[in-house]
């Protein structure tokens, strides 16, 4: 089993849908989580980061961490053409020294349709 | 722009020969990361950097990878006698430092070995 798992779709909705995007982890020691979006031949993008359970909104974004069930969601609501992309998320331990190395997820790959 | 920095953007090599990428992080980031990306996949990690010193390389780093951080500042990936199987995009992300999770990737270097 992976340490993070999520479902590459591909996922495709049409403008203005309430886009929603999942990851799984096996890992306890996993403490802080993060969204990126990677567009096509560039570099994934910090779309939103938490570090604990809960609810974080950020405009039209919403990150969701429950720690109990290891699943953390991202939220796109009134979804735009422009939100196309693949989105990864991504997690870190909390060590001694502090701030470790980022496991990521396959990454969902989303498209909006005008 | 401020961001990270690297070159160059895509490289087209024959097997066996050897290939260098440089990474430019951040002004002022200590924290200075390697990942690896194949199609389909999240980002992978490779090694890192506190200053200059490199404090993990993952198993994935053969000993055909080398990595360094110089004086702290810019970074080289050079890998000896590519491979076919090392077609990919390598990703350089920097982070302020080791209390700082949020790490802040560059477009990447995409290597094809023919």
């Amino acid at each position: 089993q992976k340490e993070v798992e999520q479902d590459p779709g591909p996922l495709s909705v049409p403008e203005g849908a309430i886009v929603s995007l999942n990851c799984t982890y096996s890992n306890s020691a996993f403490q802080y989580f993060m969204w990126y979006r990677q567009y096509s031949r560039k570099g994934p993008e910090l779309l939103m980061y938490t570090y604990s359970s809960g609810n974080k909104e950020d405009g039209r974004f919403t990150a969701q961490v429950d720690k109990s069930s290891k699943y953390i969601s991202l939220f796109i609501r009134d979804s735009q053409p422009s939100d196309s992309a693949t989105y990864l998320c991504a997690m870190s331990p909390i060590t001694q020294g502090g701030s470790e190395k980022l496991v990521f997820g396959k990454g969902t790959k989303l498209t909006v349709n005008p | 722009d401020t961001g990270v920095s690297q070159d160059p953007r895509h490289k087209i090599t024959k097997r066996g020969q050897n290939v260098t990428f440089r990474c430019d992080p951040i002004s002022e980031h200590n924290r200075l990361y390697w990942y690896r990306q194949t199609l389909g996949q999240g980002p992978e990690f490779l090694t890192y950097f506190q200053n200059e010193a490199q404090l993990e390389k993952s198993r994935l780093l053969s000993d055909r990878f080398s990595a360094e951080r110089p004086k702290g500042s810019f970074s080289t990936l050079e890998i000896q006698r590519t491979e076919q199987g090392d077609s990919a995009m390598y990703l350089c992300a920097s982070s302020l430092d080791y209390r700082d999770e949020k790490l802040f990737f560059g477009s990447g270097t995409q290597l094809s070995v023919l």
